[in-house]
C-alpha cells in the first residue's frame, strides 16, 4: 500500500510567481486536505476536497486554489506569492471527510 | 470558538523516564481527538486517536492517551521515553466548523531526551 507523496520536495519562488504543488492520496482514500505549518508553528487548515468538490475552506485568500483529480490525487496552487507563504505545505488524505487522516512529507515552499 | 491549547513549548526528559505532554481543547461538542508526531523537516505521523469508548486509547511506538471529559484534556503519556522520541508532538481535534470537516491543531510541544 503505497502511502501520501508530495511532489516536489523543495521550492524557491519569487514573490509575485506562481506555484502548484502536488499530493497523491493513499490507495483507497477519496479525501484529501492541505495544511500551512509555518515555522515553529502548528499546521493551518487550508481546505479540503471530497470526491472532487472543495469541502470546507480555512482562513486563507482566493489565490490559494485548488483541485481534486478522478484518481483523488490533488494540487495546491497559490498566485502572487508573497513572502510569508514561505511554509511547509502537508497534504493529507483519509478515507472519507471525517476519518483519520495520513500525511504526507510536505512540500518546503521559499519565497524570496 | 474551537482552539487547542498546548501548554509546554518545550518538555525536556530523561532518556528512560515518564512523559506527559498536555492538551486542553474548547469545542461544543464531543470531539475527535488526535495526537501526531512530526521529526525535523517531516511530515507528519498518527499516533493515536479517539473517537468514542474507552477514554484510555493505545498507540503505536508504546504511547497513550487519556479523554477526560470534565477537563476538556486529552494527554499523551510515555511510560519510559527513548533517544529516538525526540520530535515535536502536535494534538489535534477533528470539529465542523460552518459545517465543514477540518482538524484544528495546537502550536506544538517540542520533546527533548536528556542522555
Amino acid at each position: 500500500e503505497t502511502g501520501v507523496t508530495q511532489s516536489p520536495t523543495h521550492l524557491i519562488k519569487t514573490r509575485g510567481q506562481q506555484v502548484t504543488l502536488r499530493c497523491s492520496s493513499q490507495s483507497g482514500h477519496n479525501t484529501v486536505s492541505w495544511y500551512q505549518q509555518a515555522l515553529g508553528q502548528g499546521p493551518q487548515f487550508i481546505f479540503q476536497y471530497y470526491r472532487e468538490e472543495e469541502n470546507g475552506r480555512g482562513n486563507f485568500p482566493p489565490r490559494f486554489s485548488g483541485l481534486q483529480f478522478p484518481n483523488y490525487s490533488s494540487e495546491l496552487n497559490v498566485n502572487a506569492l508573497e513572502l510569508d507563504d514561505s511554509a511547509l505545505y502537508l497534504c493529507a488524505s483519509s478515507i472519507d471527510k471525517t476519518y483519520e487522516q495520513y500525511f504526507g512529507p510536505g512540500t518546503r515552499l521559499t519565497v524570496t | 470558538a474551537q482552539s487547542v491549547t498546548q501548554p509546554d513549548i518545550h518538555i525536556t526528559v530523561s532518556e528512560g523516564a515518564s512523559l506527559e505532554l498536555r492538551c486542553n481543547y474548547s469545542y461544543g461538542a464531543t470531539p475527535y481527538l488526535f495526537w501526531y508526531v512530526q521529526s525535523p523537516g517531516q511530515g507528519l505521523q498518527l499516533l493515536l486517536k479517539y473517537f468514542s469508548g474507552d477514554t484510555l486509547v493505545q498507540g503505536i511506538k508504546g504511547f497513550e492517551a487519556e479523554f477526560k471529559r470534565s477537563q476538556s484534556s486529552f494527554n499523551l503519556r510515555k511510560p519510559s521515553v527513548h533517544w529516538s522520541d525526540a520530535a515535536e508532538y502536535f494534538c489535534a481535534v477533528g470539529a465542523y466548523m460552518d459545517s465543514n470537516y477540518q482538524l484544528i491543531w495546537g502550536a506544538g510541544t517540542k520533546l527533548i531526551i536528556k542522555p
